[in-house]
């Protein structure tokens, strides 16, 4: 079956543009996270959505950073007036239900570079 | 003290060799525990659920240390295709939501 799906998969942009970047997760699955991923490090938890909402937003970094979910399925994160340290890849992830036991899929990634 | 910690390496091993990663957690509280493995450049993919009685998938074995906090990864006969990142993920209950930490990875390299 279809997994989580990313799009673009790779982003160039200027200093100072925003961007959206947009994750068709696993149909049904109840919860979505999205990840940062600098260059030879491990993953920066983002932000957490349960259906529509997200209760953990804890990891955005700063403000210029939101997300949201609709239909509780399709997310979209939005970086404002981007930075170069924002370039890393963004990963984001589906699992089924909340209940703890479930794996996370992950998506292929966008690859976000900022000039 | 990081949520989760893991040793970054690289371990660089032969082939054949047996290799073993830890990662330690700070949450007492957290339930549940999983081993993913990520190959350069990719996203990361499910290895395994760490349950407490401990589990083994063929050449793999997860094992669980609630009293010291701590989870382990054994690989007995390393194979050249094992070479990747393996990343320790662990799971907590929090405030009405499952809170989702990964560890940094720990780098397997396995030479010929």
């Amino acid at each position: 079956g279809a997994g989580v799906s990313q799009s673009p998969s790779n982003k160039v942009t200027e200093k100072g543009k925003d961007v959206e970047l947009r994750c068709d997760p696993i149909s049904g699955h109840t919860a979505l996270y999205w990840y940062r991923q600098r260059l030879g490090q491990g993953l920066e938890f983002l932000i957490y959505f349960q259906g529509n909402s997200a209760p953990d937003k804890s990891g955005l970094p700063s403000d210029r950073f939101s997300a949201e979910r609709t239909g509780e399925s399709v997310s979209t994160l939005t970086i404002q007036r981007t930075q170069q340290e924002d370039s890393a890849v963004y990963l984001c992830a589906s699992s089924p239900q909340r209940v703890a036991d479930y794996e996370q899929y992950f998506g292929p990634g966008t690859r976000l570079t900022v000039t | 003290r990081k949520e989760v910690e893991q040793d970054p390496g690289p371990f660089n091993v032969p082939e054949g060799a047996t290799v073993a990663f830890n990662c330690t957690y700070s949450n007492s509280a957290s339930q549940s525990f999983f081993w993913y493995r990520q190959d350069c450049r990719k996203e990361p993919k499910l290895l395994m659920s760490v349950y407490s009685s401990g589990n083994e998938d063929g050449r793999f074995t997860a094992q669980l240390n609630r009293a010291s906090q701590y989870i382990s990864l054994l690989i007995r006969d390393s194979k050249l295709s094992d070479s990747a990142t393996y990343l320790c993920v662990v799971k907590a209950y929090s405030g009405g939501y499952q809170k989702v930490t990964f560890g940094t990875g720990t780098k397997l390299q396995v030479i010929p």
